[in-house]
């Protein structure tokens, strides 16, 4: 069975920093882009980041840009989300998701949450 | 990177069809046969119910549909069941700079 599992979110002040990770397990994962998401509280979905199965190519939105840094260890089959800077907007739950053929987020994992608060 | 438009909602009666709509551009939903749909329930991560268009991945009941004309993609529930209630969004592919863009979700009522 496919799955994504997030870890490392939590309580931030404004202007710290986290590092988000998320455990695949059920496929071949350095064959596959892998994404990260973000839902803030009553919000709808908003891409963040996304990176190619060898590391080599990353994407970011422009409101990550220069401050989160995606990065992945395929030999531990984990994906990480460096997150700097982090600002009150950046309160959300943190998705990862694998990326098929097409272009398909599927799965997603759980979540997990990110609160930046004093 | 200007998001994908959605109503922001749409409702139905049980047994009844509904069909959401999500816009983009020429960059991304009209250049690419790559749109995706993915129904979210309160608290839970998103699940995909469309992709490339109008293929369903196994399990999704063939009462989703998917189609694109133009810049325009739709999603259509025919057959609504009250599980059905849920938020949708739609994702577009959108070349090598902007990778992805997002609908802003439609939150789908079964009256």
């Amino acid at each position: 069975e496919v799955q994504l599992v997030e870890s490392g979110g939590g309580l931030v002040p404004p202007g710290g920093s986290l590092r988000l990770s998320c455990a695949a397990s059920g496929f071949t994962f350095s064959s596959y882009t892998m994404t990260w998401v973000r839902q803030a509280p009553g919000r709808g979905l908003e891409w963040v980041s996304a990176i190619g199965s060898g590391g080599g190519t990353t994407y970011y939105a422009d409101s990550v840009k220069g401050r989160f840094t995606i990065s992945r260890d395929n030999s531990k089959n984990t994906l990480y989300l460096q997150m700097n800077s982090l600002r009150a907007d950046d309160t959300a739950v943190y998705y990862c998701a694998k990326i098929g053929g097409s272009y398909r987020f599927d799965p997603w994992g759980q979540g997990t949450l990110v609160t930046v608060s004093s | 990177q200007s998001a994908l438009t959605q109503p922001p909602s749409a409702s139905g009666s049980p047994g009844q069809s509904v069909t959401i709509s999500c816009t983009g551009t020429s960059s991304d939903i009209g250049g690419y046969n790559y749109v995706s749909w993915y129904q979210q329930h309160p608290g839970k991560a998103p699940k995909l119910m469309i992709y490339e268009v109008n293929k369903r991945p196994s399990g999704v009941p063939d009462r989703f549909s998917g189609s694109k004309s133009g810049n325009t993609a739709s999603l259509t529930v025919s057959g609504l069941q009250a599980e059905d209630e849920a938020d949708y969004y739609c994702i577009s592919y959108a070349g090598s700079n902007n990778f992805v863009v997002f609908g802003g979700g439609t939150k789908l009522t079964v009256l």
